[in-house]
C-alpha cells in the first residue's frame, strides 16, 4: 500500500531557483493537502484542493502555486525560492465525501526536506 | 482565532512513567478533535479522535477525552514504553470543514 507519496525526498535551491514538489496517493481520496512544518510552530497549511478542479488557499499561501492535476496527483509549486521557504514540506489527503461527511482523518506522505541558501 | 495550543515540550519520563500532554482550543461551534503521532523520519498519522463534547479517542493505550466545558483535549497513557517517543500534534477540525489547525506538537522522549 504505497499511500501517499511524495517527490523528492530532499532538495536543496538557491535563492531564486524554482522546483516543483510532486504528490500522488492511491486511495481515490478526493481531498488534498500541502502543509509545511516548521520548528516551533506545528503545521501550517499552504493550500488544499477539495476535489478535483479545485484550489483553495490555506493560511501560508504567498510564494506558493498550486495545481491538481487529476483525482490522484497534486503539486506544489516555488516560482522564485527564499531562504524562509527552507521547511520541510508535507502532502497530505482525505476520503470523499460520504452521505454528505467529510471524512476527517488525515493521511501523510513522508514529507520533502528543503534547504534554501 | 482559532488555534490550537499544547504544552512545550520536550517531555522526558522514564518508561512505564504516566503521561500527561496537554491540549487547548479555540474555536466557534464544535471542532472535531485529534491527536496526531510524528515517528522520526515519518509523515504524520492520526492517533485518536473525538468528533463531539464528552467523547473520549482512544488507540494503542492512549487517551483523549473531548472537553467542551474547559476547551480541552489532553493526551494520557498510563505506562509509556520507548517506542512512544515520538511528536505528537493535537489538532482541531471544524465539522464538514477542510482546513485542519495543528499546534506547535510535543516531543516526548522516553528512556528505558
Amino acid at each position: 500500500n504505497a499511500g501517499v507519496t511524495q517527490t523528492p525526498k530532499f532538495q536543496v535551491l538557491k535563492t531564486g531557483q524554482s522546483m516543483t514538489l510532486q504528490c500522488a496517493q492511491d486511495m481515490n481520496h478526493n481531498s488534498m493537502y500541502w502543509y509545511r512544518q516548521d520548528p516551533g510552530m506545528g503545521l501550517r497549511l499552504i493550500y488544499y484542493s477539495a476535489s478535483e478542479g479545485t484550489t483553495d488557499k490555506g493560511e501560508v499561501p504567498n510564494g506558493y502555486n498550486v495545481s491538481r492535476l487529476n483525482k490522484r496527483e497534486f503539486s506544489l509549486r516555488l516560482e522564485s525560492a527564499a531562504p524562509s521557504q527552507t521547511s520541510v514540506y508535507f502532502c497530505a489527503s482525505s476520503a470523499s465525501r460520504d452521505r454528505g461527511r467529510v471524512d476527517e482523518k488525515l493521511f501523510f506522505g513522508s514529507g520533502t526536506q528543503l534547504s534554501v541558501l | 482565532g482559532n488555534s490550537v495550543t499544547q504544552m512545550e515540550g520536550p517531555v522526558t519520563l522514564s518508561e512505564e512513567a504516566f503521561l500527561t500532554i496537554n491540549c487547548t482550543y479555540t474555536a466557534t461551534g464544535y471542532p472535531s478533535l485529534f491527536w496526531y503521532v510524528q515517528y522520526p523520519g515519518e509523515g504524520l498519522q492520526l492517533l485518536l479522535k473525538a468528533t463531539k463534547a464528552d467523547d473520549k479517542g482512544s488507540n494503542k493505550g492512549f487517551e483523549a477525552t473531548y472537553r467542551k466545558e474547559t476547551t480541552s483535549f489532553h493526551l494520557e497513557k498510563g505506562s509509556v514504553q520507548v517506542s512512544d517517543s515520538a511528536v505528537y500534534f493535537c489538532a482541531r477540525r471544524r465539522t464538514g470543514g477542510f482546513k485542519t489547525i495543528f499546534g506547535a506538537g510535543t516531543r516526548l522522549f522516553v528512556k528505558a
